[in-house]
């Protein structure tokens, strides 16, 4: 069964520093992958996703991430945080044939001033 | 605009009891999700649906069935309600279709579950 493994549950971070929250997943033949941010009591939102194709994917809110399929990995990156970015993300994997989205354990991201 | 509408958003009930949280979307999609949401353990599958008439049992089923009647709602239904269902339950749909098999899950606001 596909997995989602978030290696770090909490982040924090100082306002206009980069950041990179880390996510790698179990190994398949082709996955998409996503990245959600959820606020504090709201709904998750979708920040970018792959599919196929370039292996940098660019999203809202300024992040981006890489796709690196000999490392099974989708780290989500943003060069420079904002302490409005302070919320949870999630990183996620549907695997193709399958409607299925699994989700990683989340990493709650922290930006001081 | 369309949207995903889960309700109630709070609800509060004594254990053993049952009780039944609403999803109702409006943009027609086919696929319908239950997530459970715990500290330290992400989001959880519960129940999914493909389609009217089409139910599936995810990783955290027990303690919980689904319906599906139409396109637009998948009700939840604890039936005998425990304390470790106590949790933040989010609805999620997404459409499948050719190349849009690869499209995102869009999520409801979600209703936090408290049994006592």
């Amino acid at each position: 069964a596909q997995s989602v493994t978030q290696l770090d549950s909490q982040v924090p971070v100082f306002e206009e520093a980069p950041v990179e929250l880390r996510c790698n997943y179990s190994s398949s033949v082709s996955v998409y992958l996503f990245w959600y941010v959820q606020y504090p009591n709201q709904g998750l939102q979708l920040l970018l996703k792959y599919l196929s194709g370039s292996t940098l994917v660019k999203g809202i809110n300024g992040f981006e991430a890489e796709f690196n399929k000999s490392q099974t990995s989708f780290h989500l990156r943003k060069p420079s945080v904002h302490i409005s970015d302070t919320a949870e993300y999630f990183c996620a994997v549907k695997q193709g044939g399958s409607e299925k989205l699994v989700f990683g354990k989340g990493t709650k991201l922290t930006v001081n001033p | 605009d369309a949207e995903i509408t889960q309700s109630p958003r709070h609800k509060i009930i004594e254990t053993g009891r049952q009780v039944t949280l609403a999803c109702h979307q409006t943009w027609n999609h086919n696929n319908m999700f239950w997530y459970r949401q715990d500290l330290g353990h992400g989001l959880r599958l519960i129940h999914y649906s493909y389609g009217v008439h089409d139910t599936n049992k995810g990783e955290v089923s027990d303690g919980y069935s689904v319906s599906r009647s139409n396109t637009e709602d998948l009700p939840l239904t604890l039936e005998s309600a425990a304390s470790s269902q106590t949790s933040v339950y989010f609805c999620a749909s997404s459409v499948t279709g050719g190349a849009s098999e690869r499209t995102e899950a869009f999520f409801g606001q979600g209703t936090r579950l408290t049994v006592v």
